[in-house]
């Protein structure tokens, strides 16, 4: 069975910073991986995904995701923070199955901005 | 397009009491996905459909849990009787048929109390 694993509960970043969230998965076939944002009161918005290609994903609001197999990662990051980026962070992983796929999150990264 | 829609937004409810909970998806998406998001277990699937008919139900903790499809444009999640540890926040999500890539879209969910 898949599962995923994001370290950082909680990551507080100035304003401006980069930010790096970091996600670890398991899938004993090629992952199909995405990065999910949740603000306050908000259903999920998907950031970017990655089935294939290119390792290096751009995705919506300026973030990118790089997959290195060898490492069974995929973080998330974006080069300069803005206070509207304090979020709910979730990785995710989904499993083909013969009837479309299901996804596995991660806890999540709460994501605090600092003026 | 609105998106999909969950009603109630907000439900609190006394042990013991049946909830509904309801989901329209969108428009032209075959697949429909229902989840609950609690701090102790984080986001989990609890059951899915595609073309209204349920696929894999192996997320819906106990009996006192069950879904419908009636139709293209309409689910739902009871819960009969609630209990204190049912209080989570339950999403529905959508997507279309194609490829197992595509995006799920989630509702803004349903923040369940039981008191």
């Amino acid at each position: 069975a898949q599962s995923v694993t994001q370290p950082d509960i909680h990551i507080t970043v100035s304003e401006g910073a980069s930010l790096e969230l970091r996600c670890n998965y398991s899938y004993g076939a090629t992952p199909y991986l995405f990065w999910y944002v949740q603000s306050p009161g908000q259903g999920l918005q998907l950031l970017l995904k990655y089935f294939s290609g290119d390792t290096l994903v751009q995705g919506i609001k300026g973030f990118e995701a790089e997959f290195k197999r060898s490492q069974s990662s995929f973080n998330l990051r974006k080069p300069s923070v803005h206070w509207s980026d304090a979020a709910e962070y979730f990785c995710a992983v989904g499993a083909l199955s013969a009837a479309g796929n299901k996804l596995t999150f991660g806890g999540g990264t709460r994501v605090l901005v600092k003026p | 397009d609105a998106g999909v829609i969950q009603s109630p937004r907000h439900e609190v409810t006394e042990m013991g009491q049946e909830v509904t909970l309801r989901c329209k998806p969108i428009s032209g998406h075959d697949y429909l996905f229902w989840y609950r998001q609690t701090m102790m277990r984080g986001l989990e699937l609890l059951i899915y459909f595609n073309n209204n008919v349920p696929i894999d139900d192996s997320g819906m903790p106990e009996d006192r849990f069950s879904a419908k499809m009636p139709n293209a444009s309409f689910s739902t999640l009871k819960i009969q009787p609630s209990e204190p540890r049912d209080s989570a926040v339950y999403f529905c999500a959508s997507r279309v048929a194609g490829a197992y890539t595509d995006t799920q879209y989630f509702g803004p969910g349903t923040r369940l109390t039981v008191l």
